[in-house]
């Protein structure tokens, strides 16, 4: 089963408008990543979280980590077409080692 | 700079056969790892090899093996495939690959394996 749970699992948005996509952890996360992946291609880093509380900012995504570090929320202002695409957070220090754990991904599609 | 290279970036086989998957990391990453993501769902971790040495492994069948070579590349094996095998593999390098040191992963475009 997955250690991250995002949702939601897809979502629909009209060019211009905004979205909010979560992640949630039963553990505390000792580092958040949010990447987005075209589909069948590879995982493109968008930013990484580490301090609860903490909240970055590139073009018109946001993200940001809550105090207790066990959720983070991925926020895109007046989506484009570009944005489309599949949003996966990741996880570090959730199996005791280094390596990532993922969602299962959101699915964003924008409509113009 | 390139990024992380892997090949083939497409690959078809049936049932019971071998198959080999090759990455190139970022020059100068010392670490590399593999994943396996099915469709519809998020990347697995399979395997971390950092200074031609496994870091870690994740829960995959000893029918999953790989290894790095002194220039920091790696190839995953997969034997005996089976229907299930069928996925995009995903390699991703990192400069350490230590422990928690917040060190974000490059990933490659990946290889689609489809098996038959």
């Amino acid at each position: 089963s997955q250690e991250l749970e995002q949702s939601p699992q897809s979502l629909i948005v009209q060019e211009g408008k905004n979205l909010t996509i979560n992640c949630t952890s039963s553990k505390t996360l000792y580092g958040l990543y949010w990447y987005k992946q075209k589909y069948g291609e590879g995982l493109i880093f968008l930013m990484m979280l580490q301090k609860g509380g903490e909240e970055k900012s590139h073009e018109k995504i946001t993200a940001k980590l809550d105090e207790k570090k066990q959720q983070s929320s991925l926020h895109i202002t007046a989506s484009q077409p570009s944005h489309a695409g599949i949003y996966l957070c990741g996880a570090d220090g959730l199996l005791n080692d280094y390596k990532l754990s993922f969602g299962a991904g959101t699915t964003v599609t924008v409509r113009a | 700079d390139a990024g992380v290279t892997q090949s083939p970036t497409h690959l078809i086989k049936t049932r019971g056969q071998q198959v080999t998957l090759r990455c190139s990391p970022i020059s100068g990453h010392k670490s590399v790892s593999w994943y396996q993501q099915v469709l519809g769902q998020g990347p697995q971790f399979i395997f971390q090899y950092y200074e031609k040495e496994e870091r870690g492994r994740g829960n995959f069948p000893d029918r999953f093996s790989a290894r790095q070579f002194p220039n920091y590349s790696s190839e995953l094996n997969v034997n005996a495939l089976l229907l299930g095998d069928s996925a995009l593999y995903l390699c991703a390098s990192s400069t350490f690959g230590a422990p928690s040191t917040n060190e974000k992963l490059f990933f490659g475009s990946g290889t689609q394996l489809s098996v038959l």
